[in-house]
């Protein structure tokens, strides 16, 4: 079956935009996850959600970054007025429900900011 | 949370077995050990997880001793396609954020 979805695959943008990155999880997939990775680093959490609950946004950097999960499915994430500390791969995952160890992640979207 | 230390880098050569040790020297009684794999451009991917003495499915085994003071990923006869980055976690039962730490970089060799 179809895996989790990005889009874009990749973003530039310059300091001080907007931007918006989606991610389509596995249908059924009650939890969503968002992780941010630096380059040469492993990936760190940003936020989760169970359906449209954000349940935990302790990973998010700054206000700028806002994430919503509107109906449960897709989710977006988006990062106002954007900085060069925020070039990194921003990655997407989703699992059946809470707890469960595997996580299904997709291909990321790699953002670079100039 | 434990936190898991791995050797950096390792290079094998085609066909070799290649074994990846974790330390976790503060792992928890309710923390599992979980392996994920990443290549290039990609998301990382769910290896195996355990908790105790030695798990095996179709990609690779994982030893854990008595005192799960440390873990041993290892991969069978591994393939140029292996190339990856493998991370070590200590996950807490019903956690719901993987913690990453930089890995292991693997690079077989024709």
């Amino acid at each position: 079956g179809a895996g989790v979805s990005q889009s874009p695959r990749y973003k530039v943008a310059k300091r001080g935009q907007d931007v918006a990155l989606r991610c389509d999880p596995i249908s059924g997939h009650v939890s969503l996850f968002w992780y941010q990775q630096a380059l040469g680093q492993g990936p760190e959490f940003l936020t989760y959600f169970q359906n449209e609950a954000q349940l935990d946004k302790s990973g998010l950097p700054s206000d700028r970054f806002f994430a919503e999960r509107p109906e449960g499915s897709v989710s977006t994430l988006k990062i106002q007025r954007t900085q060069q500390e925020d070039s990194a791969v921003y990655l997407c995952a989703s699992s059946l429900d809470l707890g469960q160890p595997e996580q299904y992640f997709g291909p990321g979207t790699r953002l670079t900011v100039t | 949370l434990a936190k898991t230390t791995q050797p950096i880098s390792m290079d094998s050569y085609e066909g070799q077995e290649v074994n990846i040790t974790c330390s976790h020297n503060n792992i928890a009684t309710n923390d599992y050990i979980t392996w994920y794999q990443q290549f290039p451009s990609q998301g990382p991917r769910f290896i195996i997880q355990g908790y105790k003495t030695k798990v095996t499915n179709e990609v690779a085994s994982l030893f854990i001793p008595a005192d799960r003071k440390s873990s041993t990923l290892s991969l069978p006869r591994v393939s140029l396609s292996d190339t990856a980055v493998y991370y070590c976690l200590g996950v807490q039962t019903g956690a719901n954020n993987l913690f990453f730490g930089t890995g292991t970089r693997l690079t077989v060799i024709p």
